[in-house]
């Protein structure tokens, strides 16, 4: 059973960089035609996709945060992260990362964990 | 605004079945797979429907998906107090070269 976890600081000041790993365990995150994926969620708003990446290293970003992510992967630790700089209030939320089946479908997520833009 | 559109809102009684709605465009839902997720507050989104119509592992066949054109619905029959939660549709933009999603339709059993 695949399971993912996120970590990271809960509290980010403003215009800092965002720093989230997901650790992967119960498989490898190079097994299997996968996408690994973030996904937000702002409180009392929808969910919003940030990004994502392949093992190869290969990576799409929403264009709404393109300029500031950055997702990348280290097959050797299991594990992929996001980084999202010159964060702001808006970028408080809920979030998550998961395994992609296909490029809408993700079967696996993590519990989620709230990051806090605030000084 | 979201680029897939959803009722804010959907109802119904125990038993009955519901349906919600999910529109788009020829760049999302026209060329690409359909994704429902059912959202719980405090947990993560859980695929119910993949590929438009298919159902992973251990939903239960209460669930259903369909497509045509640029829309898309989750129909729930049988329904259950437990499935009062948020429903979101997704699909891949290729115009976007991204992931979106509906707006939400939180799903209340009266």
């Amino acid at each position: 059973q695949v399971q993912l976890q996120e970590s990271g600081p809960r509290l980010v000041k403003p215009s800092q960089t965002l720093s989230l790993t997901c650790t992967v365990s119960g498989g490898s995150i190079s097994s299997g035609s996968y996408y690994w994926s973030w996904t937000r969620q702002p409180a009392g708003k929808g969910l919003e996709w940030i990004g994502r990446i392949y093992t190869s290293g290969s990576t799409k970003y929403n264009p709404s945060l393109k300029s500031r992510v950055i997702i990348s992967v280290d097959t050797s630790k299991n594990q992929f992260s996001l980084m999202l700089s010159s964060v702001t209030a808006a970028d408080t939320a809920v979030y998550y990362c998961a395994r992609d089946a296909d490029s809408s479908a993700s079967d696996y997520w993590g519990q989620g964990t709230l990051v806090t833009v605030s000084s | 605004q979201s680029v897939l559109t959803q009722p804010p809102s959907a109802s119904g009684t125990p038993g009955q079945r519901v349906t919600i709605s999910c529109s788009g465009s020829s760049s999302n839902i026209g060329s690409n797979y359909v994704s429902w997720y059912q959202h719980l507050p405090g947990t993560a989104p859980k695929l119910l429907i993949c590929r438009n119509t298919q159902r992973p592992s251990g939903v239960p066949d209460r669930f259903s998906g369909s497509k045509s054109g640029t829309s898309a619905s989750l129909a729930i029959s049988g329904l259950r107090s437990e499935d009062e939660a948020d429903y979101y549709c997704a699909a891949w933009d290729d115009s976007l070269s991204g992931r979106v999603f509906g707006g939400g339709t939180k799903l209340t059993v009266l």
